[in-house]
């Protein structure tokens, strides 16, 4: 049973980085699937970031893409987000999501979500 | 971006009733939609892939249908575990998009 953990500071400041990594367990992140961000605010809804493949291959949400970066790390079996020059509408909970399979899919296998507050 | 409409919004329901609930894309997916059900405080959970595909696991009360642009996701005899939201998810193109959601609430 693959297991999804979202860590990261629940407090950052506007115009700051928010960085938040997801550890996974029961699984490789090696593995043929892909791996996803997606945020969840009252605003705006479900709204994919973004997703990562083992090899460090990316796509990006249009919208975010000039701040968003993700990157793997296989040595620790985890993925990362970092988004810049944040301002009060990236107040949300963000979730990590496995890929059932390939990029761009259906996310099989979610994170329990971290909120993430930007605020001074 | 793909545009999803979901409706409606909300429905009251009791306990027993069938439930649809409709989601619209704004251009063809084919048949690359999920569903997903959603409580408060917790992750989505995947019901149901390719449109009409059950998720293994998932009570066999929920179906999916359609193609194309109009799909419909349909509880056959809503369960007090039902109360919940649900949200549909087009993966023909990126990036991802997500409906507005159907929050499903106690009639």
């Amino acid at each position: 049973q693959v297991q999804l953990q979202e860590s990261g500071p629940g407090l950052v400041k506007p115009s700051g980085t928010l960085s938040l990594t997801c550890a996974v367990s029961g699984g490789s992140i090696t593995s043929s699937n892909w791996w996803s961000w997606v945020r969840q605010s009252p605003g705006k809804g479900l709204e994919c970031i973004g997703e990562i493949y083992h090899s460090g291959s990316t796509n990006y949400n249009p919208s975010l893409k000039s701040r968003v970066t993700i990157s793997v790390d296989k040595s620790k079996n985890q993925f990362s987000l970092k988004l810049s020059s944040v301002t009060a509408a990236d107040t949300a909970v963000y979730y990590c999501a496995r890929n059932y399979f390939g990029s761009g899919s259906y996310l099989d296998y979610w994170g329990q979500g971290t909120l993430v507050t930007v605020s001074s | 971006d793909i545009q999803m409409t979901q409706s409606p919004s909300t429905l009251s329901a009791s306990v027993g009733d069938r439930v649809t609930v409709t989601c619209r894309a704004s251009q063809s997916i084919s048949s690359w939609l999920a569903w997903y059900q959603q409580k408060p405080g917790k992750a989505p959970k995947l019901l149901i892939y390719k449109a009409s595909s059950l998720e293994s696991g998932v009570p066999s009360r929920f179906s999916g249908s359609g193609s194309g642009t109009e799909f419909t996701l349909t509880i056959s005899s809503l369960q007090p575990d039902d109360f919940a939201t649900y949200y549909c998810q087009q993966y023909n193109s990126y990036p991802l998009t997500f409906g507005g959601g159907t929050k499903v609430e106690i009639k």
